[in-house]
């Protein structure tokens, strides 16, 4: 079993709709959650990082970590075209090695 | 972009041929991370370092070695380049609990 489990998509929908991107996480341990976007044939770049349980809110970005269920979400609120990329979730325990979810691959159809 | 840049971007390479790829940093970060993408498998952990001359193995380290006699470089070298080692390699920093990438090196084996 991995451990950060991520659905892969392909998701698709239409512009200024609410957008959920989720993963499962398998070790308790984890403290640290990370969201980043990757568009294509570009590297991964940090959207947002949250500690432990708790929601944080970015403009149009919600990163949402319920730790007795080891989800980790993101939401999308008023997608754009612009958003259209893979988003990849992240964990990381006290040690200093990441785990990454394999990425889901979102569309925003004009 | 947490000052990291990869050299090549782009390489193709012939089977049995040695590889060497460059990750520079400009921000005297102490962890540098070398990670390989493939379809299907996300971001995959090759080597990571945690100080001049300290590396440790990732997840997938069999065929590549590491090193770094600087802080600012972390070296990637496929002794004997493989088919199965053509993948986009990605150089990541680690800043307190957030990692940050470079920008990639496609390489292709042929």
């Amino acid at each position: 079993q991995k451990e950060v489990e991520q659905d892969p998509g392909p998701l698709s929908v239409p512009e200024g709709a609410i957008v959920s991107l989720n993963c499962t996480y398998s070790n308790s341990a984890f403290q640290y959650f990370m969201w980043y976007r990757q568009y294509s044939r570009k590297g991964p770049e940090l959207l947002m990082y949250t500690y432990s349980s708790g929601n944080k809110e970015d403009g149009r970005f919600t990163a949402q970590v319920d730790k007795s269920s080891k989800y980790i979400s993101l939401f999308i609120r008023d997608s754009q075209p612009s958003d259209s990329a893979t988003y990849l979730c992240a964990s990381l325990h006290t040690g200093n090695q990441f785990y990454f979810g394999t990425g889901t691959s979102l569309t925003v159809i004009p | 972009d947490a000052g990291i840049t990869q050299s090549p971007r782009h390489k193709v390479t012939e089977t049995g041929t040695p590889v060497t790829l460059r990750c520079h940093q400009t921000e005297n970060h102490r962890y540098m991370y070398w990670y390989r993408q493939d379809p299907g498998h996300g971001l995959r952990l090759i080597h990571y370092s945690y100080g001049v001359k300290d590396t440790d193995k990732g997840e997938v380290s069999d065929g590549y070695s590491v090193s770094r006699s600087k802080t600012e470089d972390f070296l990637l070298t496929l002794e004997s380049a493989t088919s199965s080692q053509t993948s986009v390699y990605f150089c990541a920093i680690k800043d307190n609990y957030e990692q940050y990438f470079g920008p990639g090196t496609r390489l292709t084996v042929t």
